[in-house]
């Protein structure tokens, strides 16, 4: 395994609920991502942290939060989601800055249905 | 525009085939190309690296090919196995900023036995 983790596997909300996903890293690493993979497209990069400041929103509706309380941690909280939002949601990590050729580890992803 | 195009979008094999995967890109500036195998239900894992300067890497079965001037790369795959039944992503990064990967929609990879 990678060393990111991921939980939960499998999500199942209505549009009124809140969530959250959460993601660790067992790998030292400063910098996470939230990436969000939805079927034959490409993989969107949501949020970047680097040593728990965000330096990176790609536009994400604010439906989506992101929290990383320590290098190790990171969080998506969810609240009323549309159906479109289904997708694979992704958490990467890294060295940041230190690592030119930026090796992202990936963990094994939350599968969210919205109903 | 930044983008990724791979090619084709799916393809199926037999075991023991080879084949190749194709990607180009029109990403600039340029920092280095990877290639990640995403199994179903999994994240992506990290296959091959290459930078400007590098034109041919290789992991096991797995060889990757980089012409920077072009701005093309391959992936090619030996003795398919069934395991090799995956996505395959290709991805360029720019260098700049952290986090700034361009991703392709990947080649979805079945290998048959």
């Amino acid at each position: 395994e990678t060393g990111v983790t991921q939980t939960p596997r499998h999500l199942v909300m209505g549009m009124t609920n809140k969530k959250s996903l959460k993601c660790e890293q067992h790998l030292g690493h400063n910098a996470m991502y939230w990436y969000k993979q939805s079927a034959k497209k490409p993989l969107e990069l949501m949020f970047v942290y680097s040593l728990e400041e965000r330096v990176e929103n790609n536009s994400v509706p604010s439906r989506f939060s992101p929290e990383c309380p320590n290098s190790s941690h990171l969080f998506l909280h969810l609240h009323t989601l549309q159906p479109e939002d289904s997708a694979l949601y992704l958490c990467a990590s890294s060295l940041g800055q230190t690592d030119p050729q930026e090796t992202q580890y990936f963990g094994p992803g939350t599968r969210l249905l919205v109903l | 525009k930044n983008q990724v195009e791979q090619s084709p979008q799916s393809l199926i094999i037999l075991e023991g085939k080879n084949c190749t995967l194709q990607c180009n890109y029109t990403v600039s500036p340029f920092s280095n190309l990877r290639w990640y195998k995403q199994d179903t239900g999994r994240g992506p894992v990290s296959l091959t690296i290459m930078t400007f300067s590098e034109n041919t890497k290789s992991n096991g079965r797995y060889t990757a090919t980089l012409d920077a001037d072009t701005k093309q790369s391959s992936l090619h795959i030996t003795a398919s196995q069934l395991s090799d039944s995956a996505s395959y992503i290709c991805v360029v990064n720019r260098g700049s900023t952290l986090g700034r990967l361009y991703f392709g929609r990947g080649t979805q990879l079945t290998v048959w036995p």
